[in-house]
């Protein structure tokens, strides 16, 4: 099944403690994001990746890294996660030439 | 101002009725236009997908564009039920080699009741 996996779904941690949400896709997509989601703010790009090793800044990314090592995989790096990051995140793929995105179940973090 | 606007809701209609949701936008560079939904729990999905000024059906769901308004909507004729989700429109530019950023609206959360 072509679809989008994030882990965990649901995390609370404490502000400093670094942590991953990793995020994978098994369609072949190019092109893979970050979103976090807020009430009344909508979906927000954090960062986006248009191929290995090649990454960028979305509309909010401070406070937050990436990686892309292989094609499949785009972890989310908090090196050390502040109460303001408190959302739900989504990572997202598609293929270069399409707008169509495919999200992941969201992951929803809570930093105390 | 945000580069899209869009009436939170939330919009609560009976089933059957016709549901009109609506966005605004500021960036008359914006030529694809989208519509996602976004079931409780779910990440987002695709709906519908258009970039010309007009209508565009699927089933029981019209996109509508007007460009020279920068103002998109999205019809739901005989609602259902299961169409109770938070519905985000989305657009991006056209431009060779971008990496063709999506700018969603906020969602507008619509309840249909049985």
């Amino acid at each position: 099944e072509a679809q989008v996996t994030q882990n965990p779904r649901y995390l609370i941690t404490v502000t400093g403690k670094k942590l991953t949400v990793t995020c994978s896709q098994n369609m072949n997509h190019e092109y893979m994001s970050w979103y976090r989601q807020d009430p009344g703010l909508g979906l927000r790009q954090i960062y986006y990746s248009m191929n290995v090793e090649v990454t960028d800044k979305g509309d909010v990314p401070e406070g937050y890294k990436v990686s892309r090592k292989e094609k499949r995989n785009f972890p989310l790096i908090l090196e050390s996660p502040s109460p303001n990051q408190t959302s739900l995140y989504f990572c997202a793929s598609r293929w270069e030439s399409y707008n169509e995105q495919f999200f992941g179940p969201g992951t929803r973090l809570t930093v105390l | 101002q945000k580069e899209v606007e869009q009436d939170p809701g939330p919009l609560s209609v009976p089933e059957g009725a016709i549901v009109s949701l609506n966005c605004t936008y500021s960036n008359s560079a914006f030529q694809y236009f989208m519509w996602y939904r976004q079931y409780s729990r779910k990440g987002p999905e695709l709906l519908m997908y258009t970039y010309s000024s007009g209508n565009k059906e699927d089933g029981r769901f019209t996109a509508q564009v007007d460009k020279s308004s920068k103002y998109i909507s999205l019809f739901i004729r005989d609602s259902q039920p299961s169409d109770s989700a938070t519905y985000l429109c989305a657009m991006t530019l056209i431009s060779s080699g971008s990496a063709r950023q999506l700018t969603f609206g906020s969602g507008t959360q619509l309840t249909v009741l049985p």
